[in-house]
């Protein structure tokens, strides 16, 4: 059974740095692209990236490109998102899921993790 | 690369169909079959419902269906059932080589 296995809530305050991360099982981690998807509290889902773990290979939306760094570690078949200095509009629950397709960067996202929420708050 | 256009809100009764759609450009929907519905319900994970514009994964009712006409994808949901009271996301792949969902369309069965 696929299942990804995201971390737990977090509470930050601003300028701290934070790493969740998001334990894949029941597949081969390294053939499928894995991203990270923002949803603000009453809002809708925001495309942050994704990365093949593979061969590290990282695609950042325009929007987080450089606010955000997304990486894995295949040895232990989990992926990360880390920030370096969190702000409060970073408090959102953020769901990490898997490509429905081996390989394929152009395939939806078929298996979600349960979301992270990050609050960050002085 | 900006959001998909999704209207706020849609409704209708049981039994009835629904229409949601999602307006990109050439560069997105437009430009590739490569368009995804997702359903989510208050507090719970997205749900894959339609990829490549009108396929359904494994286990999704045969009455949700997806299309694309140029620049404008959409969602069709025949014989509503109250458990089809949800958020619905569309998403496109970009020329960017990224994704982009649209902003979420809020279905209301009355």
């Amino acid at each position: 059974e696929v299942q990804l296995v995201q971390s737990g809530a977090e509470v930050k305050k601003p300028g701290e740095s934070l790493k969740i991360s998001c334990k894949g099982s029941g597949y081969s981690f390294t053939s499928y692209w894995i991203g990270w998807v923002r949803q603000m509290p009453g809002k809708g889902l925001e495309w942050m990236g994704i990365i093949y773990p593979g061969d590290s290979d990282t695609r950042y939306s325009p929007s987080f490109q450089g606010q955000v760094t997304i990486s894995a570690d295949k040895s232990i078949s989990t992926a990360y998102l880390q920030w370096s200095s969190l702000k409060a509009p970073d408090t959102a629950v953020y769901y990490c899921a898997r490509h429905l397709v081996v390989g394929a960067v152009a395939a939806p996202f078929d298996y979600w993790g349960q979301g992270t929420l990050v609050t960050v708050s002085s | 690369q900006s959001a998909l256009t999704q209207p706020a809100s849609v409704s209708g009764s049981p039994g009835q169909s629904i229409t949601i759609s999602c307006t990109g450009t050439s560069s997105d929907v437009g430009g590739y079959n490569y368009v995804s519905w997702y359903q989510q319900h208050p507090g719970k994970a997205p749900k894959l419902m339609i990829y490549d514009v009108s396929n359904r994964p494994s286990g999704v009712s045969n009455r949700f269906s997806g299309s694309k006409s140029g620049n404008t994808a959409s969602l069709t949901i025949s014989g509503l059932q109250a458990e089809d009271e949800a958020d619905y996301y569309c998403s496109s792949y970009t020329s960017s080589r990224t994704w982009v969902f649209g902003g979420g369309t809020k279905l209301t069965v009355l």
